[in-house]
């Protein structure tokens, strides 16, 4: 059974841009959530969403925005980035939106701003 | 608000045990979590314990959790070259609307020499 996908790995992109990454959830999970992960510190949340609505948002600007698909599928977008958007963005899943066994996470996507 | 510690770095000897240490301050918290990150991985979750135990058991590794002082710990048995990794603890943020955010500390930096 394959884990939680997310796609590109690497990405390398100008300040101002926008950068759009993806993840898909463990099969039969319903939640989807997203951290960032700054260079020598712990995963920082960003956003949770169940059954294709957000449910939580952390301390993030609105530049910062997401959505789930019919198929649990999400997105992460980014807006008129900044150098310190450079950071590895994590997804992580679970069956529940509330997490009580633990979010099984994806490789990440390591974004570079430049 | 809510806040996780661990301290950054822990060295050990291969076969020796390894012990490290978490404080957390949501004394609500139901969930606390520990995972490994791997160089250039996304996280593992290693273990989880609910908040009405004191001490779990899982092959190599045992969680103790102290309610009183809101303390943590993972103690690796035999620790092995493999285990050489940064270990985040986490706990699960109450205060969320049941969003299953976590909260984590900066990780521990466990180097194993052999």
């Amino acid at each position: 059974d394959a884990g939680v996908t997310q796609s590109p790995t690497h990405l390398i992109k100008t300040r101002g841009q926008h950068v759009t990454l993806r993840c898909s959830p463990i099969s039969g999970h319903k939640s989807v959530s997203w951290y960032q992960q700054v260079l020598g510190q712990g995963p920082q949340f960003i956003f949770q969403y169940y059954e294709k609505e957000e449910r939580g948002r952390g301390n993030f600007p609105d530049r910062f925005s997401a959505r789930q698909f019919p198929n649990y599928s999400s997105e992460l977008n980014v807006n008129a980035l900044l150098l310190g958007d450079s950071a590895l963005y994590l997804c992580a899943s679970s069956v529940g939106r509330g997490g009580n066994y633990g979010y099984t996470f994806g490789s990440g996507t390591r974004l570079t701003v430049v | 608000g809510e806040d996780v510690e661990q301290s950054l770095f822990l060295s050990v000897r291969e076969g020796d045990s390894s012990v490290i240490n978490c404080t957390y301050t949501d004394s609500s918290s139901t969930y606390l979590y520990w995972y490994k990150q791997e160089p250039g991985a996304g996280l593992q979750l290693l273990t989880y314990i609910f908040s009405n135990m004191d001490m779990k058991q899982d092959q190599r590794l045992t969680v103790l959790l102290n309610k009183k002082d809101k303390h943590l710990s993972l103690r690796i048995a035999d620790t092995q070259t493999g285990d050489s990794a940064i270990y985040f603890c986490a706990e699960k943020d109450e205060g969320s609307s049941n969003t299953g955010k976590l909260i984590f500390g900066q990780g521990t930096t466990l180097q194993v020499k052999p």
